[in-house]
């Protein structure tokens, strides 16, 4: 079974600062399923990056995503007071689709 | 628009059941797998399993499996998702979300329905 794991649990950093969030599965797995979350509180997830590196409609170009195998990396190159939220990354194993437990990026 | 829209919230005590529903639009119902997420409070999201509506048929993850079903109203775009044998820690927001074959990602969520399992 996949474990995926993401690093940092919080990460508090200032507008215009670059925010690096870390998503490693326990087995290598395929980029194409590799997708993150935006959650704000009190709100349903927001589909962000899929396929590791491919922006969804709408989604801001200051959010970047990239990796393979087992580490796969969520990049905010310049923060916004709006991104304070919690990121999860998503990889499918089993017939099931596995969430991290996310990290919460403080502004 | 593509849309999921989740019924309200709901309030059990323990041993009861529930039934959540999402109903979809905007799109053509079955060929969109659904998931089925819950968060419970402050804690992250789980994959509780995954639908295909044309069935509808169901994967579950292990740890819901044998007191949790998926159904559909054949004359609506609706899935149920009932959950029995409740307990508190069953406490949590249930949302439904649509698999996209494009992105092989969820890319439209409902809005979440609250569940409270209370005595």
């Amino acid at each position: 079974e996949i474990v995926v794991t993401q690093s940092p649990g919080t990460l508090s950093l200032s507008p215009g600062e670059r925010a690096t969030l870390s998503c490693r599965a326990s087995q290598s797995v395929s980029s194409s399923y590799l997708a993150w979350y935006q959650q704000k509180p009190g709100q349903a997830p927001r589909l962000l990056i899929h396929g590791a590196s491919n922006r969804a409609a709408g989604v801001p170009d200051r959010f970047s995503g990239t990796g393979s195998a087992t580490e796969f990396t969520l990049i905010i190159s310049s923060l916004e007071p709006e991104d304070s939220a919690t990121y999860y990354c998503q990889q499918y194993g089993s017939s099931l689709y596995i969430f991290g437990q996310g990290t919460k990026l403080d502004i | 628009q593509v849309q999921l829209v989740q019924s309200g919230a709901e309030v059990r005590k323990p041993g009861a059941s529930v039934k959540v529903s999402c109903t979809a639009s905007g799109y053509t119902f079955n060929r969109h797998l659904i998931m089925w997420v819950r968060q419970a409070p402050g804690q992250g999201l789980e994959c509780m399993g995954v639908t295909n509506p044309g069935g509808p048929y169901t994967t579950f993850a292990p740890r819901f499996q044998g007191r949790v079903s998926v159904t559909r109203d054949t004359s609506t775009t609706t899935l149920f998702l009932e959950l029995s044998s409740l307990t508190f820690e069953d406490t949590a927001f249930y949302y439904c979300a649509r698999f996209s074959g494009d992105s092989y990602s969820f890319d439209y969520w409902g809005q979440g329905t609250r569940v409270t399992v209370s005595s």
